[in-house]
C-alpha cells in the first residue's frame, strides 16, 4: 500500500464549479499536510498548508485535513481556467514530502 | 525569492552513456532533493542531501549516484542510462531543520526531461 493515495484523474469541471480534489494516508504520525500545484512544464509550487485536523481557508482555495479517517482535501470556489494544473497533496514526513499521484485538473471556459 | 534552476529543460541521450544532471539553489538551502516524475506515479524521490558531501538513498536510488561538493549544488549521476530511465527529473530545496512547513517547505526548479534512446 502507497503511503499516500491520490486519484491520477483527470478531471474537467467548467467554469465557476466547485472543485473536490482528495488524498487518503496512511502513516497517523503525519502533522502537516501540503497542497502543491503544478502547471504544465513547470515545476511543483507549494499552494498552501495545514497543521493537524481542521480547516485553512485561503482565497478561493480551502485544505482540510480529517486525521481520524487520514483523508485530505482541497477545495477551490468559484474555478478559474487558470487553476488547470495539476495538484499534488504531500504530508510532511520528518524533513521530506511524501506525495501523492497528483491529480490533474482542466476547468474550461 | 528562492531560485532553482537545473542545468537543462532538455535532454536526449543514447543507452550506457553516463548522465549529469545539474541543479543550483541560490538560498543557502541545508537541504536539496533530486526525484523523478512519471504519469500516475507521482513525484518518487530518489536521493536527498541534507548537508555538503552527505546524501541519503531515498525510494527509488538503484542506477543513480549524488554529489554536493557544495552548498548550493546537487548533482545527479546516472552512471549507465537506460530506457526506463527516461522521465522528467526535478530538483528541490528546502531550508531544514525538521521545523515544519517554514523550513521544510520544498522549492523545486523547472525539471529537465530526459529521454534515453
Amino acid at each position: 500500500q502507497k503511503e499516500v493515495e491520490q486519484d491520477p484523474g483527470p478531471l474537467s469541471v467548467p467554469e465557476g464549479a466547485i472543485v473536490s480534489l482528495n488524498c487518503t494516508y496512511s502513516n497517523s504520525a503525519f502533522q502537516y499536510f501540503m497542497w502543491y500545484r503544478q502547471y504544465s512544464r513547470k515545476g511543483p509550487e507549494l499552494l498552501m498548508y495545514t497543521y493537524s485536523s481542521g480547516n485553512k481557508e485561503d482565497g478561493r482555495f480551502t485544505a482540510q485535513v480529517d486525521k481520524s479517517s487520514k483523508y485530505i482535501s482541497l477545495f477551490i470556489r468559484d474555478s478559474q481556467p487558470s487553476d488547470s494544473a495539476t495538484y499534488l497533496c504531500a504530508p510532511l514526513g520528518g524533513n521530506k514530502l511524501i506525495f501523492g499521484a497528483g491529480t490533474r485538473l482542466a476547468v474550461h471556459p | 525569492d528562492v531560485k532553482v534552476t537545473q542545468s537543462s529543460r532538455y535532454l536526449v541521450k543514447r543507452t550506457g552513456e553516463k548522465v549529469f544532471l545539474e541543479c543550483v539553489q541560490d538560498m543557502d538551502h541545508e537541504n536539496m532533493f533530486w526525484y523523478r516524475q512519471d504519469p500516475g506515479l507521482g513525484l518518487r524521490l530518489i536521493y536527498f542531501s541534507y548537508d555538503v558531501k552527505m546524501k541519503e538513498k531515498g525510494d527509488i536510488p538503484e542506477g543513480y549516484s549524488v554529489s554536493r561538493e557544495k552548498k548550493e549544488r546537487f548533482s545527479l549521476i546516472l552512471e549507465s542510462a537506460s530506457t526506463n530511465q527516461t522521465s522528467m527529473y526535478l530538483c528541490a530545496s528546502s531550508l531544514g531543520q525538521a521545523g515544519g512547513p517554514s523550513t521544510d517547505t520544498q522549492y523545486f526548479g523547472p525539471g529537465t526531461r530526459l529521454t534515453v534512446l
